[in-house]
């Protein structure tokens, strides 16, 4: 099955980088890791994929490990409006399983 | 911008109602899909369509039933409500040309009473 592991909850400190691991070990050769977050009351939103390399946007950074089995979200300046439950998934060709998230509080 | 609109924000049935959740994109997507989303257990997928009249079942299909009548919409049936189904629907699509990204609607809280 497509899961994935990833803490329950993290705290961060405004304007530090909050980095997000998720562990994604049955993960195969051709599937894309996402990370979406969800801000309470609203639909997930996309922030970031990658297959193999980094990756980075104006929202944040995707590091993906060598053997792929784990990944890290990294925003580099954490704001309040951070705080949201963060996902990260890997798909197939159309199934997009999500499991339970990292809840992040940016702390002012 | 890919809008994904869901019906009903709030509904309120009661048990034994047959409940229908509606969801149309603008965006000529292929894939649609179905989640529930409840306290402690994520975002879990019900049904997924990857095509006009084609569907897959998801983790957790019991008790529920889709239809993909036309590409833009794709809706979800519950036969017959029961309060374990009070929960946030979440409709999402995507397309097959574009970076995999999911789109979703805002959501349809279901209240089964």
């Amino acid at each position: 099955d497509a899961k994935t592991t990833q803490p329950t909850s993290m705290d961060c400190a405004e304007g530090r980088a909050a980095n997000l691991p998720c562990n994604h070990s049955t993960i195969s050769g051709n599937e894309y890791v996402y990370w979406y977050r969800q801000i309470h009351s609203q639909g997930p939103q996309y922030i970031i994929h990658g297959l193999k390399n980094n990756e980075t946007n104006e929202m944040a950074s995707l590091i993906i490990t060598e053997d792929r089995k784990s990944s890290t979200l990294i925003l580099p300046h954490a704001t309040l409006r951070d705080t949201a439950v963060y996902y990260c998934i890997w798909a197939g060709t159309y199934k997009y399983i999500f499991g339970t998230g990292t809840r992040l509080k940016v702390l002012a | 911008d890919v809008k994904v609109t869901q019906s009903s924000r709030y509904l309120v049935k009661r048990t034994g109602e047959k409940v229908f959740l509606e969801c149309v994109q603008d965006m000529d997507h292929e894939n649609m899909f179905w989640y529930r989303q409840d306290p402690g257990l994520g975002l879990r997928l019900i049904y997924f369509s990857y095509d006009v009249k084609m569907k897959e079942k998801g983790d957790i299909p019991e008790g529920y039933s889709v239809s993909r009548e036309k590409k833009e919409r794709f809706s979800l049936i519950l036969e017959s409500a029961s309060t374990n189904q009070t929960s946030m629907y979440l409709c999402a699509s995507l397309g097959l040309t574009n970076t995999g990204e999911l789109f979703f609607g805002e959501g349809s809280r279901l209240t089964v009473l």
